[in-house]
């Protein structure tokens, strides 16, 4: 069974704090993705990784970085946290797409910046 | 801009009753579809996908339609229970690359 872990379930920080979301997944998934989810927008991608060391920007990359040092994890850095970054993160891992395949999510980060 | 769209923001249907979740896409390279349900404070949940060489999957409950000349494709409840209330999220997927493309969610309540 798939599990992806996420750090925190939730997270409070201020406003120019520097922030880690961090997401760690058991299946040996070559592809990891993060999303936020916001009401009435859906899940919009931020960033995504397809191997070590690789990241490739999503939707709306601007105030956010990764990391992906080790193929199981994939961490992202809000690099200054601002109150329109408050929202619920979720990660997300995949096998490479020689097949049709499924994401796995993790539970979801819900951060608010005050 | 939303290439995946969802153009229901919620859904109420009746215990026993057939719920219909409709979603559209515009491009034209996507081959591969899916739906997810969320609960609040979870994660989403792979619920049931299509190819788009079938115009149809069912598992139990759930069956999923696809009309590729209308870039339409339709999730199917039934029998509606209560335990089904939740968002629904349809996704894409092109022939090439990794990315999925989500639509915007759309909340299911079934009313006991």
């Amino acid at each position: 069974d798939v599990k992806v872990t996420q750090s925190s379930r939730y997270l409070v920080k201020r406003t120019g704090e520097k922030v880690f979301l961090e997401c760690v997944q058991d299946m040996d998934h070559e592809n990891m993705f993060w999303y936020r989810q916001d009401p009435g927008l859906g899940l919009r991608l931020i960033y995504f990784s397809y191997d070590v060391k690789m990241k490739e920007k999503g939707d709306i990359p601007e105030g956010y970085s990764v990391s992906r040092e080790k193929k199981e994890r994939f961490s992202l850095i809000l690099e200054s946290a601002s109150t329109n970054q408050t929202s619920m993160y979720l990660c997300a891992s995949s096998i490479q797409r020689d097949i049709q395949e499924t994401q796995y999510f993790g539970p979801g980060t819900r951060l608010l910046v005050l | 801009d939303q290439q995946v769209k969802q153009n229901s923001p919620s859904l109420s249907v009746q215990e026993g009753r057939i719920s219909i979740l409709n979603c559209d896409y515009t491009n034209s390279m996507f081959d591969y579809f899916l739906w997810y349900k969320k609960y609040p404070a979870e994660g989403p949940t792979f619920l049931i996908s299509i190819s788009s060489i079938k115009d149809k999957n069912e598992d139990g409950r759930f069956t999923v339609f696809l009309n590729k000349s209308a870039k339409h494709l339709s999730l199917h409840i039934v029998p509606s229970q209560p335990g089904d209330s939740a968002v629904y999220f349809c996704a894409a997927m092109r022939n090439t690359g990794n990315q999925f493309y989500f639509g915007t969610g759309t909340s299911l309540t079934v009313i006991p």
